[in-house]
């Protein structure tokens, strides 16, 4: 059974800063692996998605990186600012290629 | 329409009741999933349309949850005999169905509590 596991579950850095969020998953047998945001409630907004023969990709001051042999994903957010702050989820299709399966969420705060 | 639609917003209920979260994709997308986010976790899969066919209602928890799509496109998630347990927001995505790794695009949900 396909899991997902976010690191860390919550983390507060100042303006500015680089940080990266980790995603891993037990299977590596997936379609593509997708980063989300989530605003208190709100639904959820597709950030990036990542095929499974894609190794990264890139929009904006946003990059996420694949590597489904080892079951890893990062995201990787450049010089952050408050807007930024809301909740990551990391999914990937499981082996049907039809339902996500999601990861716990990254809460992130950016503080001014 | 613009974005997936979910009605109601908020939805407060006595245990042991009836009710039916609504969900409106995105126009002329043929696919269309339900998940269910409880407090500080992630969203879990309940079912997936592909036209007016469950393609895969594995994640159901069990009977007493139910869903349909009549017509391809409006989907009505059905609960009976509330629980306590049932308390989740519950999310609607939709995507175009013409692969299996389209995009999915989510509702802002509907937040369930049961009294």
């Amino acid at each position: 059974k396909q899991e997902v596991t976010q690191i860390p579950a919550a983390l507060s850095v100042p303006e500015g800063e680089n940080l990266v969020l980790n995603c891993s998953f037990t299977d590596s047998a997936i379609y593509n692996l997708q980063w989300f945001r989530q605003d208190p409630g709100k639904g959820l907004t597709s950030l990036l998605l990542i095929q499974s023969s894609q190794r990264e990709q890139t929009s904006g001051r946003l990059n996420a990186s694949l590597d489904k042999s080892s079951g890893r994903s990062t995201l990787y957010i450049a010089a952050s600012q408050p807007g930024d702050s809301a909740t990551y989820l990391c999914a990937v299709n499981n082996q049907a290629g039809t339902a996500l399966i999601f990861g716990k969420g990254t809460t992130l705060s950016v503080s001014s | 329409g613009a974005g997936v639609s979910q009605t109601p917003s908020n939805k407060v209920t006595e245990k042991g009741k009836y009710v039916e979260l609504r969900c409106d994709p995105i126009s002329g997308h043929t696919a269309l999933y339900w998940y269910r986010q409880s407090l500080g976790q992630g969203p879990e899969f309940l079912i997936y349309f592909q036209g007016t066919g469950a393609a895969d209602d594995s994640g159901l928890p069990n009977d007493r949850f139910f869903a349909v799509r009549p017509e391809g496109s409006v989907s009505t998630l059905k609960i009976q005999r509330t629980e306590r347990g049932d308390s989740a927001v519950y999310l609607c995505a939709s995507s175009l169905g013409t692969t299996l790794t389209d995009t999915q695009y989510f509702g802002p949900g509907t937040r369930l509590t049961v009294l």
